[in-house]
């Protein structure tokens, strides 16, 4: 049963950490998204990868964050220094490009705790 | 650019009630529609979708009707379970650029025995 894989599932840290979120997408999806779900914001959007290459990172905070896709099967997250009000689960979706009619695959979150 | 509006949750209904989530968007082109869940602790996963007006996208006893002149596509179930207790998301993606989805807010169902 394909899926997205994400590590590590729960992360409690302290401030001025660097916290690295791995996401395994589902092989042949070729597109990657990162998320961040917050009760306040909601589901927000941080990085958009499409063929490993990075389309749209606009809703994330440059300072600090920064994603990546290594290879096709790798894309990480990663928060330098990390903060409290990073607090919040990260959340990767896989997806094909085959237009709008195709469907997001989500993982089951990275739970981040900034103390 | 492109937006979901959901109702405010959460929304508490009795086991067999019938259930309606309100969604609205605004789309500059032809989006398709989407509902998706996600139960406790877990990721989003799609419940159902519609690409074109006036198609219904139907699973697990849920509906939702693409509705182009409201600009709707509201969420039905005619007799909850308990185990419907969930957050459910609308999104949209566009039928042109980037096809990044946009998701509305979300709406908690909380269905009592």
């Amino acid at each position: 049963d394909a899926r997205v894989t994400q590590t590590p599932r729960h992360k409690v840290t302290e401030m001025g950490q660097e916290v690295t979120m791995r996401c395994q997408p589902i092989l042949g999806h070729n597109t990657v998204f990162w998320y961040r779900q917050t009760m306040m914001q909601g589901l927000e959007l941080l990085a958009y990868f499409r063929n490993r290459a990075p389309l749209d990172d606009s809703g994330m905070p440059k300072d600090r964050f920064s994603a990546e896709m290594p290879d096709a099967t790798l894309a990480t997250l990663k928060i330098q220094p990390s903060e409290p009000r990073d607090s919040a689960v990260y959340f990767c979706a896989s997806g094909t490009s085959g237009g709008p009619t195709g469907e997001l695959f989500f993982g089951e979150g990275s739970r981040l705790t900034v103390l | 650019g492109n937006s979901v509006t959901q109702m405010e949750g959460p929304v508490t209904l009795s086991e067999e009630a019938f259930l309606t989530i309100n969604c609205t968007y605004t789309a500059t082109g032809y989006p398709s529609l989407f509902w998706y869940v996600q139960y406790p602790g877990e990721g989003l996963q799609l419940l159902l979708k519609a690409t074109k007006a006036d198609d219904k996208g139907s699973n697990k006893g849920f509906e939702a009707t693409y509705r182009k002149e409201t600009t709707s596509f509201h969420l039905e179930k005619g007799s909850v379970q308990v185990s419907d207790s969930a957050v459910y998301f609308c999104a949209l993606r566009e039928s042109g650029g980037s096809y990044i989805p946009t998701f509305g807010r979300g709406t908690s169902l909380i269905v009592h025995p």
